[in-house]
């Protein structure tokens, strides 16, 4: 597609509950990147895909949170037994990746807004 | 690992009036560095970036930046500034090759008439 697209744009839950938010990035993109952005604070990495494979995912606050990218297209990330303090912005983004200078900048989608309650 | 400090969480500034943020890093290994724009209830916006080459960058919206290697910063610089720019503003570095961003926590342009 054109840009990165991320649903849903919204996503209230009531705590304790499973939530999936999914990404599609930009086609031809093999790298996709999940941050998350807490109220006042900058993007903070949560994982990183080339391909279908979790390339580095040492951003990922604990095994409640978990994502996949099976056909190395569009990624979901999914939180098992949301918390309150799960509450933010998740941004996915993308890249050409490789090691072409220039190949691993990143575009963003507008991100997903996830309220626990 | 890299970090990112952005010195200044709030910038206020009058219309037509230069502005400079502030941007400094820290990394033991080459860098490539970006500065992001986030408009209200926008996702992030690729302002600029420095890869290799000239050390002074320009943008998009007549935004630059130089990088200092010695200094480790790369601040941002707009000459005149419109109300149309006020929104928060995100320096990152990245290893150079590298596949994952370290953004700072944010600087807040506020332009007002």
């Amino acid at each position: 597609g054109a840009g990165v697209s991320q649903t849903p744009s919204n996503k209230v839950t009531e705590k304790g509950k499973y939530v999936e938010l999914r990404c599609d990035p930009i086609s031809g993109h093999t790298a996709l990147y999940w941050y998350r952005q807490s109220l006042g604070q900058g993007p903070e990495f949560l994982i990183y895909f080339q391909g279908t494979g979790a390339a580095d995912d040492s951003g990922l606050p604990n095994d409640r949170f978990f994502a996949v990218r099976p056909e190395g297209s569009v990624s979901t990330l999914k939180i098992q037994r949301t918390e309150r303090g799960d509450s933010a912005v998740y941004l996915c983004a993308s890249s050409l990746g490789g090691r072409a200078s220039g190949a691993n900048v990143l575009t963003f989608g507008a991100g997903s807004r996830l309220t626990v309650l | 690992a890299q970090s990112v400090t952005q010195l200044d969480s709030q910038v206020p500034v009058f219309e037509e009036a230069p502005v400079e943020l502030r941007c400094n890093y820290s990394s033991s290994v080459s860098v490539y560095l970006f500065w992001y724009v986030q408009y209200p209830n926008q996702g992030l916006q690729l302002l600029l970036k420095y890869l290799s080459g000239s050390t002074l960058v320009k943008g998009i919206n007549g935004f630059e930046a130089e990088f200092n290697k010695s200094q480790t910063s790369f601040h941002l610089r707009k000459p005149s500034v419109h109300i149309s720019d006020t929104a928060e503003y995100f320096c990152a570095v990245s290893m150079e090759y590298g596949n994952k961003l370290v953004f700072g926590a944010g600087t807040i342009l506020r332009v007002k008439s």
